[in-house]
C-alpha cells in the first residue's frame, strides 16, 4: 500500500519559536496532501488541505499566517508553526490520497509537538 | 452544521462481536470510511462504504444505509489487539473528510 513519511515523529521547542514538519509520500505523487490536528483521545480535526504548486486551502478557525504550508513538490508537503506557544502542543497528523476517487487516505505517523 | 456521533466507549470480551454505530448529518455525502488509531500511532484505513450495503474484509464488516444517514462498523472474534480507538469518516466530496469523535474499544480477556 501507499506509504506516508512524517519528520520529526516527535519535537519540544520553547515558545516563541517556530518548528516545520514534513509530510512525504514515499511510493506515490500527492497532489493534495491533507493537515490533521489532533488532541488527546479526541478526534483529527482537518486544518487545510494541500495542494501541490498552489496555495493551501485553510479550513474556518485555522491562522493561515500561524501554519504556513508549503506543497513544493508532488512528494512533499511542509507545515510550519511559527511562533509556537503552548496551546499549539498536539498531535500532527498528515495524510494523502492516491487518486482521485480512491477515497483511501494514507496517513503519516504522526508528529508529537510539545511547546514549552 | 456537520456532524458525526457515534459511541465514546464500546468494551467486549476476546471472541466477542461488537458493533460500532455512525450516524451523520453532512452538507454533502459521497461514502463513510471507517479509521483504526491504536494509542500513539496513525489511523489506518479499514473500510469503506460509498454504497447501501454490507462490506465484508476478514474480520471486520461495514455496512451503510444512506436513507438513514448511518452506518456501522462490525468487529468479529475480538482479539485483545483490536483494542484501539475505531473512526468513523464522511467523504463531503471536493476532497474533504470529516472525522467523528471516535469510539474508544476495550476488549477484555
Amino acid at each position: 500500500g501507499a506509504v506516508v513519511s512524517q519528520h520529526p515523529s516527535w519535537v519540544i521547542c520553547k515558545s516563541g519559536t517556530s518548528v516545520k514538519i514534513e509530510c512525504r509520500s514515499l511510493d506515490f505523487q500527492a497532489t493534495t496532501m491533507f493537515w490533521y490536528r489532533q488532541f488527546p483521545k479526541q478526534s483529527l480535526m482537518l486544518m487545510a488541505t494541500s495542494n501541490e504548486g498552489s496555495k493551501a486551502t485553510y479550513e474556518q478557525g485555522v491562522e493561515k499566517d500561524k501554519f504556513l504550508i508549503n506543497h513544493a513538490s508532488l512528494t512533499l508537503s511542509t507545515l510550519t508553526v511559527t511562533s509556537a506557544h503552548p496551546e499549539d502542543s498536539s498531535f500532527y497528523i498528515c495524510s494523502a490520497r492516491v487518486q482521485t476517487g480512491n477515497y483511501e487516505q494514507y496517513f503519516g505517523p504522526g508528529t508529537r509537538l510539545t511547546v514549552t | 452544521g456537520q456532524s458525526l456521533e457515534q459511541p465514546s466507549e464500546v468494551t467486549a470480551v476476546e471472541g466477542a462481536i461488537v458493533q460500532i454505530n455512525c450516524t451523520y448529518q453532512t452538507s454533502g455525502f459521497y461514502g463513510l470510511s471507517w479509521y483504526q488509531q491504536h494509542d500513539g500511532g496513525a489511523p489506518t484505513f479499514l473500510s469503506y462504504n460509498g454504497l447501501d450495503g454490507l462490506e465484508e474484509t476478514g474480520r471486520f464488516s461495514s455496512f451503510l444505509s444512506r436513507s438513514d444517514s448511518y452506518g456501522y462498523l462490525l468487529l468479529q472474534e475480538l482479539q485483545m489487539k483490536d483494542s484501539a480507538s475505531y473512526f468513523c469518516a464522511v467523504d463531503t466530496g471536493g476532497f474533504k473528510t470529516i472525522f467523528g469523535a471516535g469510539t474508544r474499544l476495550f476488549v477484555k480477556a
